[in-house]
């Protein structure tokens, strides 16, 4: 089953601006919505960004999300170690009929 | 507030079956759909399966066609998830998720999850 593409890690210190990508193609990114989920090791993961660029109650507006075409991004800016976490991209596939995530992409705080 | 939380991992062997659960509170569960999401060791998240709240619906992974089933109770209010012919690539923490919606909208809460290993 295909999934969609994330860089495995990204990096920035307290206050920066880390962008993560997350690609796929034209059955899923292409033609739905995004959505971005946080996992802390040991910890249930959490939505941090849903339909592309919107905001979840209680999750701060230093996380952003945005999409074009077959690929989409997520944000964090002001960076904080509270964010050094998993980050997942994922889009319902209209090919597959199931849902497909990206690899994940491990942000550290230096 | 929202809480879900899984039962029923363990150590299975190879070929042979195991049952999850998922004990939903702090909501209307009959009003929404559920998901199930796993995790293998090292890997990334992988959807598994999503039911929606009236049981009509169903949608699987290809990786688990034919060998898994999501069933859920509405008046126990739990999702389970029911494998079979388990494969050492099953090994996995499986995640419970509540839907948006009543129907595949997106997942929008996770349990905390429960370890399944598949190994003889």
């Amino acid at each position: 089953q295909s999934g969609l593409t994330q860089p495995p890690s990204a990096s920035g210190t307290p206050g920066q601006r880390v962008t993560i990508a997350c690609s796929g193609g034209n059955s899923n990114i292409g033609s739905n919505f995004v959505y971005w989920y946080q996992h802390l090791p040991g910890a249930a993961p959490k939505l941090v960004i849903y339909r592309n660029n919107q905001w979840p109650s209680g999750v701060p507006d230093r996380f952003s999300g945005s999409k074009s075409g077959t690929s989409a991004s997520l944000a964090i800016s002001g960076l904080r170690s509270e964010d050094e976490a998993d980050y997942y991209c994922a889009a319902w596939d209209d090919s597959l009929s199931a849902w497909v995530f990206g690899g994940g992409t491990k942000v550290t705080v230096l | 507030q929202v809480q879900l939380v899984e039962s029923g991992g363990g150590v299975v062997q190879p070929g042979k079956s195991l049952r999850l659960s998922c004990a939903a509170s702090g909501f209307a569960f009959g009003n929404y759909a559920m998901h199930w999401v796993r995790q293998a060791p090292g890997k990334g998240l992988e959807w598994i399966a999503v039911i929606s709240y009236d049981r009509t619906n169903t949608y699987y992974a290809n990786s688990v066609k034919g060998r898994f089933s999501i069933y859920r109770d509405n008046s126990k209010n739990t999702v389970d998830l029911q494998m079979s012919s388990l494969r050492p690539e099953d090994t996995a923490v499986y995640y419970c998720a509540r839907d948006v919606s009543n129907w595949n909208s997106y997942v929008e809460y996770w349990g905390q999850g429960t370890l399944v290993t598949v190994s003889s």
